[in-house]
Parts: C-alpha cells; sequence; structure tokens
C-alpha cells in the first residue's frame, strides 16, 4: 500500500511563475491536508479537503494561491505569480476519515522561487 | 542541555542517554495527540500517539506522558541513538474535527 505521494519533490520557479503541485493521498483515503514549512519553523496548515470540496482554506493566502481535490486524480495546489516568498516545502497529509485519528505525510515539494 | 535557536528549540543528549521532549499544547477540548518525528528532508513520520482518557502510552524506545491539567505532553526516548536526531513535533487534536494544530518543534541532537 503505497504512502502519500507527492510530486515533484523539488520544483524550481522565476518570479511570475506557475507552480503546480501534486498530491496523490493513501490508497482509501479521501480527505487531505495541505501544510507549509519555512526553514526551521513548523507546519503551518494551508488547507483541508474532503472529494470535490474545499472545507477550509483560512490557512491560505486569498490571492493566488488555489487547491482542489477532484473526484478522480490527485489534490494540487496550485500558486500563480510566485514570488520568493513563497519559497517552502509544502506538505501534503491525508486520513480517511474527519477523526482524532494520525495524518499520514507524503515526503513534501520543495519549492525554490529565483 | 537546551537552547534556543532561530526558531527551533534544540535539545542536545549524549548517545545512551534518555531523551525528554516537552510540548505544551492550547486546547483544553483536544482529546487526541499525536508525536511526529522529522529527519532533514522528508516528511513527518508518526512515532506515537494517545488518547486523553489516558496519561501514558508506551511504545518500543518511546513513550508518551499527558498531563491534562497543566496541558502538557511529553516524549521520552530511551537509549538515544543517531537515528533519533531530527525534529519532534507535537499535534493535538479535538475528535470530530479537522483542526490539528502543530507545535512549533523541537531539534533532538544526539551527541556521540
Amino acid at each position: 500500500n503505497a504512502g502519500v505521494m507527492q510530486n515533484p519533490r523539488h520544483l524550481v520557479r522565476r518570479r511570475g511563475q506557475e507552480a503546480r503541485l501534486r498530491c496523490s493521498p493513501m490508497k482509501g483515503h479521501s480527505h487531505v491536508y495541505w501544510y507549509r514549512q519555512l526553514p526551521e519553523e513548523g507546519l503551518k496548515f494551508m488547507v483541508y479537503l474532503q472529494k470535490e470540496n474545499i472545507i477550509d482554506e483560512s490557512g491560505m493566502p486569498k490571492e493566488r494561491f488555489s487547491a482542489e481535490f477532484p473526484k478522480e486524480g490527485p489534490s494540487i495546489l496550485r500558486i500563480q505569480q510566485v514570488v520568493r516568498g513563497d519559497s517552502a516545502a509544502y506538505f501534503c497529509a491525508s486520513s480517511p476519515e474527519t477523526s482524532a485519528g494520525e495524518l499520514f505525510f507524503g515526503e513534501g515539494s520543495r519549492l525554490t522561487v529565483l | 542541555g537546551e537552547s534556543v535557536g532561530l526558531h527551533l528549540p534544540t535539545l542536545s543528549v549524549q548517545e545512551g542517554d534518555n531523551s525528554i521532549i516537552n510540548c505544551a499544547y492550547s486546547n483544553s477540548a483536544s482529546d487526541y495527540f499525536i508525536w511526529y518525528k522529522q529527519e532533514s528532508g522528508k516528511g513527518p513520520q508518526f512515532i506515537i500517539d494517545i488518547r486523553s482518557n489516558m496519561d501514558k502510552r508506551q511504545g518500543q524506545r518511546v513513550t508518551v506522558l499527558l498531563n491534562k491539567t497543566v496541558k502538557h505532553l511529553s516524549l521520552q526516548i530511551a537509549a538515544t541513538q543517531p537515528g533519533d536526531s531530527a525534529v519532534y513535533f507535537c499535534a493535538e487534536v479535538t475528535s470530530g474535527t479537522y483542526k490539528y494544530i502543530f507545535g512549533t518543534g523541537t531539534r533532538l541532537k544526539v551527541l556521540a
């Protein structure tokens, strides 16, 4: 049973370009979370999605950032017109249900904006 | 000993000694707690969890203690090994919600 798969693992973009980060949750998991992490800092919540629904996007900047989790395919975190401050590691986690249970994390996507 | 770095507090221990990593949680309604280990360049990995109806839970070389009175969680690692060097995060959540709250993390350095 494959774990949470994120790609790309590393992404380099120039200012103004778009970044698309993908997350395939564990098999059977219908809940996806995205977190952002700066070097030497903790995990900052961005968005929580269930299949075809955004449940809570309160941690995501209102401009340039969007997320989706379609009925088929991976969850996508999209950052438009990237700026240097978007450089960070973006982690996806999944869970089978909304409950007090373990979150399973991917290995992260590291975005570098030149 | 402990020191505060630029962002992450750091705990340095000698190999073979026991480590204790502490976490103060924020929400008195939280009833499920998890410790994660994050190695450099990797995603957080589950270590051990505990529910609020318990005050202690043991795993292999790890023990989690929960003190609900003072909202304090600790992770004890017995006979610390070089492979234990990582950043450790605590997380809290209330059953039925999705609001996992992560602590700032503690970097554990194991000295040979």
